[in-house]
């Protein structure tokens, strides 16, 4: 079974741009959530996708926005970059909501490391 | 709201000694998971171990036992026998009604030879 996988690895943007980061889930998860991750920081819970819903967002300015589509896979977008958005942006998949349970581990992908200057 | 606090940023053992890596968290839901990944510098994250709200024991997985204390609310990580692949970053997290899932800051754990 492939595990969650998220394109691309690496990006360099200019403040100001925007940029659009792709999750694939592994097959039969429904739930994805995404996690900017800085140094000091933790992973910071930004948003949650659930059947093509988001279900839960974290404490992030409207420039961070997301999607999932009708396959489970899910996009996220950063619009007018800033030079703090730098991180690690990393995507998780489990079967929270589909019956399994509070135990259900999440699976996270390799993340995308954007850097902005 | 779920809130998850890890006060070590940096922790150091010796090679073959046990380490507890301290969670606290807060919640008014009764029912909740716990959990703890770890994280090595690949940057890749590796779930541990996992211990639910009504779960009368400490859960424990090989090397790994999590102290859960719930009047405390506090889910400490405890790894026995340090190995030099231990170092790495650890974080708690947990999981509640809203079936998303919350992290802490996280811990660097180095293992000394």
């Amino acid at each position: 079974k492939a595990g969650v996988t998220q394109t691309p690895r690496y990006l360099i943007k200019t403040r100001g741009q925007q940029v659009t980061l792709s999750c694939s889930p592994i097959s039969g998860h429904r739930s994805v959530s995404w996690y900017q991750q800085t140094p000091g920081q933790g992973l910071q819970f930004l948003f949650e996708y659930f059947s093509e819903t988001q279900r839960n967002k974290g404490n992030f300015p409207g420039r961070f926005s997301g999607r999932q589509f009708s396959n489970s896979r899910s996009e996220m977008n950063v619009s007018t970059l800033e030079l703090g958005d730098s991180a690690l942006y990393l995507c998780a998949s489990s079967l929270a909501g589909q019956g399994s349970g509070l135990n259900t581990e999440a699976f996270f992908g390799q993340g995308t490391r954007l850097t902005v200057v | 709201a779920q809130k998850i606090t890890q006060t070590q940023p940096g922790m150091f053992v010796q090679e073959k000694e046990a380490v507890t890596l301290d969670c606290t968290y807060d919640t008014s839901d009764p029912s909740y998971g716990l959990f703890w990944y770890k994280q090595p510098s690949s940057g890749e994250m590796i779930f541990l171990i996992y211990q639910g709200s009504y779960d009368q024991q400490n859960a424990t997985e090989g090397r790994y036992s999590l102290n859960f204390q719930k009047a405390r609310k506090s889910a400490n990580l405890v790894i026995s026998a340090s190995q030099l692949g231990d170092s790495a970053m650890y974080f708690c997290a947990m999981r509640a009604h809203s079936n998303d899932m919350r992290f802490g800051a996280g811990t660097r754990l180095t293992v000394k030879p």
